[in-house]
């Protein structure tokens, strides 16, 4: 089963680039790595999606290494509505496994 | 595109109830899935449905149990209701095309249930 581990909290301030690191040793060969940010009292809210390499959208890029034992969500220039939790989440199924998620605060 | 909509959003239970909570997805999305929100055990997956069978189950005991619907909208229920079932309930639906690929998930706001 996939474990999905990642830091706690960050802070950043406005305008810089934020990378949040999820580390899952155990991803299996048909897992995707989904990350999600939610604010207090919402529900999650997908950011972006990946399965090798690196893919990029409107809002964030996700960078996942050869042997993919972890991915790096990257978001640029980050603005005050940006404080939110992240979750990484990998695998599918039963098998769904949630990090505890980061809290990321950003200050002016 | 309305979004997935949750009722109640906000609930206040004794010990012992039992209690019915509500999804609708997003229009076409087949896949409906339950989620426990705390801040001691985080986000816990409860099941999923999918044309009105559950494909998979998180790791609950059976007082909770869901159900869906033919047009997709889904209850979940918790029997014999114990403090510690008070939490964030989360429903989200994806579309689950063939061939079981890895979907996009899409959240409701919750419902927030409180166990006295």
């Amino acid at each position: 089963l996939a474990k999905t581990t990642q830091p706690i909290s960050m802070d950043s301030y406005e305008g810089q680039e934020v990378n949040i690191t999820c580390s899952h040793n155990n991803i299996a060969t048909n897992d995707y790595i989904t990350w999600y940010q939610q604010f207090p009292s919402q529900g999650p809210r997908f950011i972006i999606q990946g399965y090798k390499t690196k893919v990029t959208n409107e809002v964030a890029s996700l960078f996942i290494p050869a042997d993919r034992k972890s991915s790096t969500l990257s978001l640029p220039r980050v603005s005050l509505s940006d404080t939110a939790v992240y979750y990484c989440l990998v695998g599918d199924g039963d098998d769904m496994r949630f990090g505890a998620g980061t809290r990321l605060t950003v200050k002016p | 595109k309305a979004g997935v909509t949750q009722t109640p959003r906000y609930l206040i239970k004794t010990r012992g109830q039992q209690v019915t909570l509500s999804c609708s997805p997003i229009s076409g999305h087949r896949s409906v899935s339950w989620y426990q929100q705390t801040p001691g055990q985080g986000l816990q997956f409860l099941f999923e449905y999918f044309s009105e069978t559950q494909r998979n189950k998180g790791n609950f005991p059976g007082r909770f149990s869901g159900r869906q619907f033919s047009n997709s909208r889904s209850e979940m229920n918790v029997s014999t209701l114990e403090l510690g079932d008070s939490a964030l309930y989360l429903c989200a639906s994806s579309l689950r095309l063939a061939g079981g690929l890895q979907e996009t998930q899409y959240f409701g706001p919750g419902t927030r249930l409180l166990v006295l």
